[in-house]
C-alpha cells in the first residue's frame, strides 16, 4: 500500500514553454501533498505544500507564479512549471501524506520523481 | 528551527559486512524521525520511522534504527549488507502534528557503496 505515482517520469521541453507534472496517490487519500526539488547529488528542497481544495503554501524563495500547484482532489496534485528556462531543469518529486490504518500516524509517501530538462 | 546532520557523505562497505549510518537532529520538541532510501533516478522509499514507544525500530529490508534522545541521534543499522543496498540514504525529522501538513527537514544524504 501507499503508492504514489508521477507522470511523466521524464520530460524535455524548449525554453519558454510550460510543463505539467501529475502526482497521484493510488491507494490512499492524501489531504496534503508536498512538492520537492532535488539537484544532482543534493538533498530534497521543499517547494510547496498543497491541501486539497485550497491554495498551496510556498516556501520562501519559491516563485508561486512560476510553479503553479493545483490540488484538485484527495488523490491528485499537479505542478506546472510555467515559461520554463534551463535553470528550472531538475528532478521534481512529490509526496502524499496519509495515515494508513496499520500505521496510525501521518507519513509522507514519495513518488518516483520527474526529470525535467529545459533546452 | 529543526535540522538534520548526516556526517558521512559517502560510505563504502563490503557485502556481508555490518552497516551504520549516522544521523543527528536538532529539534525543540519530541521529533518524528524517518529514514528513506533513494535509488538512482528514483523517488524515496520509506525504510522506517519513529515517533514514540520502543526506541529500537525495525524497518523493511532488514534495517533498524535506534532513537537516542540524550545524543539527539537516530542511526540506521543493518547487520549484513547486500549489494542491492547500494543507494542514497536520507534521514528526516518533522513535527508530530495531527491533521497533516507535517513538513520534513531532510539531511544531506549518505551515499552507500557496496563492494562485492
Amino acid at each position: 500500500g501507499a503508492v504514489v505515482s508521477q507522470h511523466p517520469s521524464w520530460v524535455i521541453c524548449k525554453s519558454g514553454t510550460s510543463v505539467k507534472i501529475e502526482c497521484r496517490s493510488l491507494d490512499f487519500q492524501a489531504t496534503t501533498m508536498f512538492w520537492y526539488r532535488q539537484f544532482p547529488k543534493q538533498s530534497l528542497m521543499l517547494m510547496a505544500t498543497s491541501n486539497e481544495g485550497s491554495k498551496a503554501t510556498y516556501e520562501q524563495g519559491v516563485e508561486k507564479d512560476k510553479f503553479l500547484i493545483n490540488h484538485a482532489s484527495l488523490t491528485l496534485s499537479t505542478l506546472t512549471v510555467t515559461s520554463a528556462h534551463p535553470e528550472d531543469s531538475s528532478f521534481y518529486i512529490c509526496s502524499g501524506e496519509g495515515t494508513l490504518l496499520r500505521e496510525g500516524t501521518d507519513t509522507q509517501y514519495f513518488g518516483p520523481g520527474t526529470r525535467l530538462t529545459v533546452l | 528551527a529543526q535540522s538534520v546532520t548526516q556526517p558521512d557523505i559517502h560510505i563504502t562497505v563490503s557485502e556481508g559486512a555490518s552497516l551504520e549510518l549516522r544521523c543527528n537532529y536538532s529539534y525543540g520538541a519530541t521529533p518524528y524521525l524517518f529514514w528513506y532510501v533513494q535509488s538512482p533516478g528514483q523517488g524515496l522509499q520509506l525504510l522506517l520511522k519513529y515517533f514514540s514507544g520502543d526506541t529500537l525500530v525495525q524497518g523493511i529490508k532488514g534495517f533498524e534504527a535506534e532513537f537516542k534522545r540524550s545524543q539527539s541521534s537516530f542511526n540506521l543499522r543493518k547487520p549484513s549488507v547486500h549489494w542491492s543496498d547500494a543507494a542514497e540514504y536520507f534521514c528526516a525529522v518533522g513535527p508530530i502534528l495531527t491533521g497533516g501538513g507535517n513538513k520534513l527537514t531532510f539531511g544531506t544524504g549518505t551515499q552507500l557503496k557496496v563492494e562485492l
